[in-house]
């Protein structure tokens, strides 16, 4: 069975610092790995997806994410943070064979200080 | 308008009642779905339907069932109930294809007193 595991439930930072959520994976097959954003009140957006290829992917807003396999992991970043990044965000898996069927991990609330 | 929409979007109710959660979506999309979002563990599937005539269990499926209308609906129903499904519901679409991601609702927020 797929899990997925976000280190920190809550992150602070400073507007301008780096953002870095960290995302880890458990997958019996080749994983296709997603980052989503959640603002308040809306529904989830695709920030990226991993699927085959590159393992570097960029996404919306300027965040990225590299796939890496050895330490099952699907880290997000973004050089520079921004107030407006101050959201929810969610990193998900699926296994592909089973469908689109996703895991999500518990979450990741950015707080973004002035 | 939205492509994918969720209707109540807030909803207040007793324990013991039966409650129906819509969503409908323009995105002509086969697959469809439906989570429940609570603090801390993120979303987990409760059904998922691939097309009109197929539809699964998540992982939650206990107390809840759904229906599939036709391509573009897909209703969510809590046949009696309880206080511990309170949480925030959310519907999804998705195309057919393994590597296609999923497309959310804004979500119905359900309290049950």
């Amino acid at each position: 069975a797929q899990s997925v595991t976000q280190l920190g439930s809550h992150v602070s930072v400073s507007e301008g610092a780096l953002v870095l959520l960290r995302c880890n994976y458990s997958s019996s097959v080749p994983p296709y790995l997603f980052w989503y954003v959640q603002y308040p009140n809306q529904g989830l957006q695709l920030l990226l997806k991993y699927t085959t290829g590159a393992t570097l992917v960029k996404g919306i807003n300027g965040f990225e994410a590299e796939f890496k396999k050895s330490e099952t992991s699907f880290h997000l970043t973004k050089p520079s943070a921004h107030m407006s990044d101050a959201a929810e965000y969610f990193c998900a898996v699926s296994e592909g064979a089973a469908g689109n069927k996703l895991t999500f991990g518990g979450g990741t609330r950015v707080l973004v200080k002035p | 308008d939205a492509d994918v929409t969720q209707t109540p979007r807030n909803r207040i109710t007793k324990t013991g009642k039966r409650i129906m959660l819509e969503c409908s979506q323009t995105k002509g999309h086969d697959r469809m779905y439906w989570y429940r979002q609570d603090p801390g563990l993120g979303l987990r599937l409760i059904y998922y339907s691939f097309d009109v005539k197929d539809i699964n269990k998540g992982e939650i499926s206990d107390g809840y069932s759904v229906s599939r209308q036709a391509q573009a609906k897909f209703s969510l129903s809590l046949e009696s109930a309880i206080p511990n499904q309170t949480a925030l519901y959310f519907c999804a679409t998705s195309d057919s294809g393994l590597r296609q991601p999923q497309h959310f609702g804004d979500g119905t927020r359900l309290s049950i007193l």
